[in-house]
């Protein structure tokens, strides 16, 4: 079993709102991300954790705060965002344990950004 | 900066041919080759994985790794339409964290 699973699917928001994506995995892989993806390009690395702790932030705005509970969760938290962070954000989960981890994409939650 | 290039497309084949879809990359010490597939509006799907200089085989996929050149391959035998979405490539900086860096994708339509 290799699923990731993401809520919500879309989400709408205001510049002036706070909402939450949620991202969890049951396959016991220590490490997980978040990518965030425009149109008709690859997707764009934000952050990883390994093992619960933040270990690469790629210069992303404050405006998006990641927060990893337990090894199974990934939250981002958004506030005061923009009209072009409107895109579709995907987490994935990476096995480190077993050599070179193959990273599984959950469904993504397509974010609109109004 | 390292990099990882593809020919964005689209790619058009005929049903039942082979289609041949390369990537080229920058960084010589890299150790570990993905392919995903993308369906439109769809998030990337793991679809083959490569560490060794050769050939791979999976179903109708084969996977094609040249280190001395630099270059991954996909091959798809016997295309069918359902193969149409965008591939994308993608190398591993490998460590705690295996970061990908991904190609632009190649966006393949096989007629039907």
């Amino acid at each position: 079993d290799t699923e990731v699973t993401q809520t919500p699917k879309h989400l709408v928001m205001g510049m002036t709102n706070k909402k939450s994506l949620k991202c969890e995995q049951h396959m016991g892989h220590r490490a997980m991300y978040w990518y965030k993806q425009k149109a008709k390009k690859p997707p764009e690395l934000m952050f990883v954790y390994s093992y619960e702790k933040l270990s690469i932030n790629e210069s992303v705005p404050s405006r998006f705060s990641p927060e990893c509970p337990n090894s199974s969760l990934l939250n981002l938290h958004l506030h005061a965002l923009q009209p072009e962070d409107s895109a579709l954000y995907l987490c994935a989960s990476s096995d480190q344990s077993a050599g070179p981890g193959k990273q599984y994409f959950g469904p993504g939650t397509r974010l609109t950004v109004t | 900066q390292k990099e990882v290039e593809q020919n964005s497309g689209p790619l058009s084949v005929p049903e039942g041919a082979i289609a041949s879809l390369n990537c080229t990359y920058s960084d010589r010490g890299s150790q570990s080759f993905f392919w995903y597939r993308q369906y439109s509006g769809k998030s990337p799907e793991l679809i083959m994985f490569i560490y060794s200089n050769g050939d791979k085989e999976d179903g109708r996929f084969t996977a094609q790794l040249n280190k001395a050149s630099q270059y991954v391959s996909l091959l798809i035998r016997d295309s069918q339409p359902s193969d149409s979405a965008t591939y994308l490539c993608a190398v591993s900086e490998g460590g705690a964290t295996n970061k990908l860096i991904f190609g632009t994708g190649t966006l393949l339509a096989v007629q039907p």
